[in-house]
């Protein structure tokens, strides 16, 4: 099955700065990556998701880059805020739509 | 967006009995549904997918008699699990899949059960 390694597994950013989490999966046949972010005690959230068939993705703050040749994608975010402090997660699937997730990051903001 | 919801949002009950715990999709149709399962300060582990009319494929390791899922309907998924025990207290959480974009799973708020 699938494997998805993610890291850092704990981040602290000073507000404003950016916040980069990387993750690489096993699978090449793996065409789906989401991210969700999870606050404590909630469903997770999905932020952004990109798909094999591009290479970067960006919605407002948040971009999502995807290396399909060395199987690893990253999570940035950019001018960072005290409510983007959570829990990250990477995941990854195939067809089969059996989400792997990986160990997730938590994201803390200074004020 | 599509919404999943979740019954009860937390259950305590005691070692030996049995707990059921509801998802539903209210706003669309959803064919396959997931459960999950998050201990404190971990990630999503999957511990069975659930197709409408058809039986739960559980991943490994998961029982299947202990934990039993049942897919009535196209909006309602349940898991109950069957003579629970302290190291089963966890968050459990279900998503599902909307038929309009099949890949994007949609999660539900959680259940905190605790077995005393």
């Amino acid at each position: 099955g699938e494997n998805v390694e993610q890291h850092p597994s704990t981040l602290s950013v000073q507000e404003g700065d950016s916040a980069v989490i990387k993750c690489t999966y096993s699978d090449s046949a793996s065409n789906y990556f989401p991210w969700y972010k999870q606050e404590l005690g909630k469903r997770p959230q999905l932020i952004i998701d990109i798909r094999s068939n591009v290479g970067e993705k960006k919605d407002q703050r948040i971009a999502v880059t995807l290396n399909k040749t060395a199987k690893h994608f990253s999570l940035h975010i950019t001018e960072t805020q005290p409510e983007d402090s959570a829990v990250y997660f990477c995941a990854a699937y195939m067809d089969d739509y059996k989400l792997s997730f990986g160990a997730g990051t938590t994201v803390t903001v200074r004020a | 967006g599509a919404v999943v919801s979740q019954h009860p949002s937390w259950v305590i009950c005691k070692s030996g009995t049995s707990v059921k715990i509801e998802c539903r999709s209210l706003d669309f149709q959803a064919t396959t549904m997931f459960w999950y399962r998050q201990f404190p300060k971990q990630s999503l582990m999957l511990m069975a997918t659930s197709n409408e009319g058809s039986k739960a494929t559980y991943e490994q390791g998961v029982e299947k008699d202990k934990f039993l899922i049942n897919h009535a309907s196209l909006t309602l998924s349940t898991l109950t699990v069957t003579s629970a025990h302290p190291e089963d207290s966890s968050f459990y959480i279900c998503s599902a899949i909307s038929g309009g974009r099949t890949d994007t799973q949609y999660f539900g708020p959680g259940t905190r059960l605790t077995v005393l």
